[in-house]
């Protein structure tokens, strides 16, 4: 099975700190996603990346970076944590980029104090 | 811009009683449908999907979805549900216009009462 693995289940931040959350996975997927969860308003696209060294903006990128260096690992950089970036942080990859087969981490929750 | 609509955020229910939660979505042009459903402090797992074909799809758990495209929907039913079932359960869509990325919807929570 798949597995995408997400460094921190909990992490709490001070404003202003600057923030890597880490994700891996191990099975040689091209794409790599980086969603935020928040009550009633389910999942929301933050930033993905179908390869290596590339990166696109998602519906919600404001405030936040990522970088994917290698094809496993997938980064997301709040560049100077706020309190509005409290919320649950969820990766995602898959092998083919057509909205299908994504596998899902078990989530980062972060909270910015 | 595209949407998906979980038209009921809590659903609760009762152990052995049906459940439909709803979905609907803004455009039936090439899309893909899925549902997830996500247990209290775990990731997202794929309950079912429809691609192609036939318009009723099975899923995990005994849990079964219908694509109405004249209506837009893809709503999920279970004809008897059980404590476990306990979950939010999220609606998610990919159009082809959107290079088939996951959009979701708000979720809905079912809570499953003996």
């Amino acid at each position: 099975d798949v597995k995408v693995t997400q460094s921190s289940r909990y992490l709490v931040k001070r404003t202003g700190e600057k923030v890597f959350l880490e994700c891996v996975q191990d099975m040689d997927h091209e794409n790599m996603f980086w969603y935020r969860q928040d009550p009633g308003l389910g999942l929301r696209l933050i930033y993905f990346s179908y390869d290596v060294k590339m990166k696109e903006k998602g519906d919600i990128p404001e405030g936040y970076s990522v970088s994917r260096e290698k094809k496993e690992r997938f980064s997301l950089i709040l560049e100077s944590a706020s309190t509005n970036q409290t919320s649950m942080y969820l990766c995602a990859s898959s092998l083919l980029s057509n909205g299908y087969g994504y596998t899902f981490g078990s989530g980062t929750r972060l909270t910015v104090v | 811009a595209q949407s998906v609509t979980q038209l009921d955020s809590q659903v609760p229910v009762f152990e052995e009683a049906p459940v439909e939660l709803r979905c609907n979505y803004s455009s039936s042009v090439s899309v893909y449908l899925f549902w997830y459903v996500q247990y209290p402090n775990q990731g997202l797992q794929l309950l079912l999907k429809y691609l192609s074909g036939s318009t009723l799809v099975k899923g995990i758990n005994g849990f079964e979805a219908e694509f109405n495209k004249s209506q837009t929907s893809f709503h999920l039913r279970k004809p008897s549900v059980h404590i476990s079932d306990t979950a939010e359960y999220f609606c998610a869509v990919s159009w082809y216009t959107n290079d088939y990325k996951l959009s979701f919807g708000a979720g809905t929570t079912v809570t499953v009462r003996a």
